[in-house]
């Protein structure tokens, strides 16, 4: 298994673009999530999903468009860049939050510069 | 609201030098609290799960241990390849386990 992939590994904005940060897991997981990493103040949880075509805003949603059309993929899509933007952002899926096993796994991040 | 506090932010210690961190969390409902490592450039790591007060956990030379109101991570005798940043987060049954809080992170140097 691969586990949680994400893509691409570092990336450069201008303020005002569009972009999507990519990830997927082959662990067949329901739950999926989005976080964003700043320094001094943890991971925030940005949108998640607990399925295809389910999905809820986190902590810190605005500017951020997520969808899931498939277990296995679940794309996080800034409309229109800004500085504030500026993060390393985490991709994680676990099999079911309240289940048994409520582990989550995390991709790799995506670090995000925008000018 | 839920939260999470860390402490120490920053933690160095000797090779062999035992310590603990500190997780204070204030939750409605506790459906589990998470620790986690993160080396520099990587994603958090799993590390223990702890669902009720009284519980413990061991890895290695790590060790978990929940209160009503904290967690302790115990480190013993570590070694510099113990050097990460601590994660702890927990769950709460207000949003059915959908939300995980994360505090900000305690950095752990063990120098040889």
């Amino acid at each position: 298994n691969a586990g949680v992939t994400q893509t691409p590994k570092f990336q450069v904005l201008k303020t005002g673009q569009s972009m999507t940060l990519q990830c997927a897991q082959d662990m067949n997981h329901e739950y999926m999530s989005w976080y964003r990493q700043d320094p001094g103040m943890g991971l925030r949880l940005i949108h998640y999903s607990v399925g295809a075509g389910i999905t809820d805003q986190g902590e810190v949603p605005n500017g951020y468009n997520v969808s899931r059309s498939t277990t296995e993929d679940f794309p996080l899509r800034l409309l229109s860049a800004a500085p504030s933007q500026t993060s390393v952002y985490f991709c994680a899926s676990s099999y079911y939050p309240g289940g048994s096993q409520e582990t989550q796994y995390f991709g790799p991040g995506t670090r995000l510069l925008v000018l | 609201e839920d939260q999470v506090t860390q402490s120490p932010e920053a933690l160095r210690l000797q090779e062999g030098e035992s310590s603990s961190l500190n997780c204070s969390y204030t939750v409605s409902g506790l459906r589990g609290l998470f620790w986690y490592r993160q080396d520099p450039g990587k994603g958090p790591e799993f590390l223990f799960t702890l669902y009720s007060a009284g519980e413990e956990k061991e890895k290695e030379r790590l060790k978990a241990t929940l209160t009503k109101k904290e967690s302790f991570l115990h480190i013993t005798a570590p070694k510099p390849e113990d050097s990460a940043t601590y994660l702890c987060a927990v769950q709460s049954e207000n949003t059915g386990g959908f939300k995980t809080i994360f505090g900000a992170g305690t950095r752990l140097f063990v120098k040889a």
